[in-house]
């Protein structure tokens, strides 16, 4: 069966320091996201992206946060200048459809912030 | 924004037992996911119910979506230990935006 994949699997990095996780989605998927999930709690929304571009984004994406499809397979989150409300777990999720299909996560990226 | 409640927020059950949790919205939906996530695992996409009282089942687990799609409830009979995890129902917030549900952590005592 078809799978998101996410590296790093773990990522530790010191304040203030730039981060970049990677995805690779699905090959026939058109839309990407990325989500965040702070140990034990809900789901959060960060970004879509279709057409190499920004289709919504959430508060929690504000000028710290950039994605990036550099490839015809990679997608990226990049994160500058972490801070330690920062750690958390990443998922990578994509779909064929957006209103209308269910989403593939990744298995993530668990973020520390030190 | 959109506001979706889902309770319990926890429930322990025997192996044996029934497990219902429910998910509520302020608004009325035009679909509703469900995922589950393992302890230390990521969100699997389970079920999507789109019409007015929609009924879906997978072996034991029982989807159902409201007459007036703005709550939707999954039933679990005879729970197992391999169904450990967190229940999430999803809504489309915006045009390619899936809102999670604050979920539902089962946890199955043996």
């Amino acid at each position: 069966e078809p799978e998101v994949t996410q590296t790093p699997s773990h990522q530790v990095t010191q304040m203030g320091q730039e981060v970049i996780l990677r995805c690779v989605p699905i090959s026939n998927h058109l839309y990407f996201y990325w989500y965040r999930q702070i140990l034990g709690q809900k789901v959060e929304f960060l970004v879509s992206f279709y057409n190499n571009e920004i289709s919504e984004k959430s508060e929690i994406f504000d000028d710290q946060f950039s994605v990036e499809r550099p490839d015809g397979s990679n997608f990226t989150l990049k994160i500058r200048s972490t801070k330690l409300e920062d750690s958390a777990m990443y998922f990578c999720a994509s779909s064929v459809a957006s209103r209308e299909g269910s989403y593939t996560f990744g298995s993530g990226t668990r973020l520390t912030v030190v | 924004g959109q506001q979706v409640m889902q309770i319990p927020q926890y429930q322990h059950v025997q192996e044996g037992e029934d497990f219902t949790t429910y998910c509520n919205s302020s608004t009325t939906l035009s679909n509703i996911q469900w995922y589950k996530q393992r302890p230390g695992g990521h969100p699997v996409f389970l079920i999507q119910l789109v019409k007015s009282g929609e009924v879906k089942k997978q072996k034991r687990l029982t989807f159902q979506f409201g007459e007036a799609k703005k709550n939707s409830s999954l039933h679990i009979t005879a729970t197992q230990t391999t169904d450990v995890g967190t229940y999430f129902c999803a809504v489309n917030a915006g045009a390619n935006n899936l809102f999670f549900g604050t979920g539902t952590r089962l946890t199955v005592i043996p």
